[in-house]
């Protein structure tokens, strides 16, 4: 039941573009999205909840596929503060709502 | 504004002994959650509570237990600590419904068994 992340690690220059992925192998009643600094908790970035959905604050958004199987989040023009593992949280459907399981997390790197 | 308050941060324990982490949380959410971070890996479900008197296991729950008397708490009890139980753990807790699904994770409990 656990979700796919891909890729595991990026590295990117400030300014450039990133794109994480998330997928489920069953259909999903929600998908979020948290961001992990060394050392610290997660921190909420976004709830998916609706197929086909997109939604973003600032230069971060994420989106969620018809078939609520796929998620992707979307980083432009990134910016040192952007660095940290980004993990994918799922709910599927069938089961507990509050089910929450997570992915393995990808591993950002902002250079300047 | 408290939010998620885990408690203790740091702890050693030997083989063996036993411990309860606490987790208290003043939003009034109905789910609670228990997650273990291992060094560089994600986040593992332990157990969860969808609302006092109701626990359900995750992916990894063998070696803890857990108990969910109130809304507010939620501790998680390592019986007869192992090295392999060795990790950051993470309590959280969020509202139930659509508009209130942001989770808010407590700052950890760094645990290691010797």
């Amino acid at each position: 039941q656990q979700p796919v992340q891909s890729p595991q690690a990026v590295i990117l220059r400030e300014g450039e573009d990133a794109v994480i992925n998330c997928s489920s192998s069953k259909a999903l009643y929600s998908v979020h999205w948290y961001r992990q600094k060394h050392g610290e908790a997660p921190v909420f970035l976004m709830i998916l909840l609706k197929g086909g959905e997109q939604k973003g604050h600032d230069k971060i958004s994420a989106s969620f596929n018809e078939k609520k199987q796929q998620s992707s989040l979307y980083l432009t023009a990134s910016q040192l503060s952007y660095s940290g593992t980004y993990f994918c949280g799922t709910v599927p459907y069938g089961g507990s709502q509050g089910n929450l399981i997570f992915g393995k997390g990808t591993k950002l790197s902002v250079k300047p | 504004n408290a939010g998620v308050t885990q408690t203790p941060k740091f702890r050693i324990l030997k083989i063996g002994q036993s411990m309860t982490l606490q987790c208290t949380q003043d939003m009034n959410h109905n789910y609670m959650y228990w997650y273990r971070q291992d060094p560089g890996m994600g986040l593992k479900l332990i157990y969860y509570s969808v609302g006092a008197g109701i626990t359900d296991k995750g992916e990894v729950p063998n070696g803890y237990n857990v108990s969910r008397s109130t809304t507010e708490d939620f501790p998680l009890r390592l019986e007869l600590a192992a090295p392999s139980q060795t990790s950051v753990y993470f309590c959280a807790s969020r509202n139930r419904g659509e508009g209130g699904n942001t989770i808010y994770f407590g700052e950890g409990s760094w645990l290691t068994v010797v």
